[in-house]
């Protein structure tokens, strides 16, 4: 039972480069979301999506975009990754209300 | 987005309890959560509370709510060097959202 995964655990990239950060569950729960940790302000939602082929921004949605085509997979992408996009990322899907997170992804924009 | 705000950091001696405190402001919550975050990793749910409860208690860990003060306290007994970690509070609303406080670092001394 794998749970929730995210890939890769660890990226470095150039400002201006398009990233994309993977996230797989196996529950088949409907929610999925992703959200960036910074110190100081802890966990931040950028965006959510209440089942397939339905999404929705967050409180920090500038600069990221979303799909969501089937129920295990919702990847973000970076467009036109920033300094400020340096962050750790955790997805996490919920059902009935428990929310479970990947282990994230460590980004660092050059 | 909602406010839920935790103090910083908290110290303790291995054996005695923990109380970790958080309030919020939405009324409308549902869920309130408890997550330990250990370094490196990514949040663990340890427990939650159905917004018309007062009290639940599992194992070590007992988490009071109280409404009308909008305040939620997470008590660890016999803290152990093994709790040390970020610990955040989290709540789910009806619109399917959830918002995290800042998290409280717990440091576990010997």
């Amino acid at each position: 039972d794998a749970g929730i995964t995210q890939s890769p655990r660890y990226k470095i990239t150039e400002t201006g480069r398009q990233v994309t950060l993977m996230c797989h569950q196996t529950w088949s729960h409907s929610y999925m979301f992703w959200y960036r940790q910074d110190l100081g302000h802890g966990l931040r939602l950028i965006y959510y999506s209440a089942a397939a082929d339905i999404t929705d921004k967050g409180e920090v949605p500038d600069g990221y975009v979303v799909s969501r085509s089937k129920t295990e997979n919702f990847p973000l992408t970076l467009e036109s990754a920033t300094r400020s996009q340096t962050s750790v990322y955790f997805c996490a899907s919920s059902d009935s209300g428990e929310q479970y997170f990947g282990p994230g992804t460590r980004l660092t924009v050059t | 987005g909602e406010d839920v705000e935790q103090s910083l950091f908290l110290s303790v001696r291995e054996g005695d309890s923990s109380v970790i405190n958080c309030t919020y402001t939405d009324s409308s919550s549902t869920y309130l959560y408890w997550y330990k975050q250990e370094p490196g990793a990514g949040l663990q749910l340890l427990t939650y509370i159905f917004s018309n409860m007062d009290m639940k208690q599992d194992q070590r860990l007992t988490v009071l709510l109280n409404k009308k003060d909008k305040h939620l306290s997470l008590r660890i007994a016999d803290t152990q060097t093994g709790d040390s970690a970020i610990y955040f509070c989290a709540e789910f609303d009806n619109f399917n959202k959830f918002y995290f406080g800042s998290g409280t670092k717990l440091n576990v001394k010997p």
